[in-house]
């Protein structure tokens, strides 16, 4: 079975910009997580969805957002990119409902977005 | 609101030798303890959790975890270090109490270097 997917791998953008990264799940799970890896950092928690519904939201600002589609993928999308929003973007997904907050989340290997 | 603290930045380890990383958490409630393992330009790897029951818990590759609620510790342990286990190594947090809602708090991260 494939695990979680992530597209594009890198991408470069200019300041300003906006971005759309994109998480396929793996098949059967329904929660899709959404991480910031800043180097030399952990992982920081931004979006959660489960049947399509925002289930939490980080510390971060508007001009991130996410969304899930009725297939269980999800994007991210960052508007007005600033130069810290350069890192390791993480997908994660999860088999179980909400509620199962015992369940590991299985990661994709990231889109790293490197801002110029 | 969850914290995790990875003491050591790098652990320096001989190949064969014993290994131990460690880690330290801070929830309202009762712990849900992850330990994940990245690889370089790779996401996320689930090794092994703590959600309840026996103190120590054995994951993937040989690694196992102590978990020791009056010092609240989540220490990765593995008999027999192997040069391939040279990796970034994550602990994470969950508090049982956040039902619905799956965000893990990460710790900065300990490099395993495994020498030959």
């Amino acid at each position: 079975d494939a695990g979680v997917t992530q597209s594009p791998t890198h991408l470069i953008k200019t300041r300003g910009q906006q971005v759309t990264l994109r998480c396929s799940p793996i098949s059967g799970h329904k929660s899709v997580s959404w991480y910031q890896q800043v180097l030399g950092q952990g992982p920081q928690f931004i979006f959660q969805y489960y049947e399509k519904e925002e289930r939490g939201r980080g510390n971060f600002p508007d001009r991130f957002s996410a969304r899930q589609f009725p297939n269980y993928s999800s994007e991210l999308n960052v508007n007005a990119l600033l130069l810290g929003d350069s890192a390791l973007y993480l997908c994660a997904s999860s088999g179980r409902a909400q509620g199962a907050a015992s369940s590991p989340l299985h990661f994709g290997n990231g889109t790293r977005l490197t801002v110029t | 609101a969850q914290s995790v603290a990875q003491p050591e930045d790098q652990v320096n380890v001989a190949e064969g030798n014993p290994l131990t990383v460690k880690c330290t958490y801070s929830v309202s409630g009762n712990p849900y303890l992850f330990w994940y393992v990245q690889y370089p330009n790779r996401g996320l790897q689930f090794l092994l959790k703590y959600i309840t029951g026996d103190n120590l818990v054995k994951g993937s590759y040989g690694f196992e975890a102590e978990f020791n609620k009056s010092q609240t510790s989540f220490h990765l342990k593995k008999p027999s270090a192997l040069v391939s286990d040279s990796a970034l190594y994550f602990c994470a947090v969950r508090d049982s109490a956040d039902t619905g809602f799956q965000k893990l708090v990460f710790g900065t991260g300990t490099r395993l270097l495994v020498s030959p």
